[in-house]
């Protein structure tokens, strides 16, 4: 059963750490997104990767957020230094083909509190 | 700016009766919209397409209208069932360069009585 898995699911950490969250999406999706999702503003898009290749960070706070895609098994996502108001579900979505509108299949989500 | 609007955060019904959830945006052409069921803890999970040019979709006991000139989609839950209580979350999704860039509203959570 193909699902898209992503670790932690749980983090606790304190201001001013460094947190980094995993995705591994379902084999043969070639775009990866995340979201952040937030009682206030509900899913919010952070960026997506096709191909490996970055296509749109622009929700995403680039002085201390970044997203990688060291392969086409892993995307990560680092936030240095976190921040309370970081704290939320950050979810990995994956789909497959380019430009489709096929369903995304999300991922269980890490949920992160900062204190 | 795009903006999605569910009808309303939270719907009761009872058991057996049809729910009705509501889905509006507004600074939005869509080529499709998509609704999502998402459960306590667990990430979305895909239920049905709706394309630009199709007026109604059905898939076993749920039915999604989608009309442009209103701007608006119309989630259909028939004999609904306990275990139909989930927050439901429309997006809507347009063609060319940010294909398969999805845009959420905030959901509803549906919860149905026995």
């Amino acid at each position: 059963d193909a699902r898209v898995t992503q670790t932690p699911r749980h983090k606790v950490t304190e201001m001013g750490q460094e947190v980094t969250m995993r995705c591994q999406p379902i084999l043969g999706h070639n775009t990866v997104f995340w979201y952040r999702q937030t009682m206030m503003q509900g899913l919010e898009l952070l960026a997506y990767f096709r191909n490996r290749a970055p296509l749109d960070d622009s929700g995403m706070p680039k002085d201390r957020f970044s997203a990688e895609m060291p392969d086409a098994t892993l995307a990560t996502l680092k936030i240095q230094p976190s921040e309370p108001r970081d704290s939320a579900v950050y979810f990995c979505a994956s789909v497959q083909g380019a430009g489709n509108r096929g369903e995304l299949f999300f991922g269980e989500g890490s949920r992160l509190t900062v204190l | 700016s795009q903006k999605i609007e569910q009808n309303s955060e939270a719907l009761n019904i009872q058991e057996g009766k049809t729910a009705t959830l509501t889905c509006n945006y507004t600074n939005y052409s869509p080529a499709y919209l998509q609704w999502y069921r998402q459960d306590p803890g667990r990430g979305p999970v895909f239920l049905l397409l709706i394309r630009e040019n199709e007026k109604e979709k059905r898939k076993e006991r749920l039915k999604v209208t989608f009309d442009t000139t209103l701007k608006q989609s119309l989630f259909h839950i028939t004999a609904s069932q306990p275990a139909d209580s989930a927050t439901y979350l429309c997006a809507l999704g347009a063609d060319g360069g940010s294909q398969g860039n999805l845009i959420f509203g905030k959901g509803t959570k549906l919860s149905v009585k026995p």
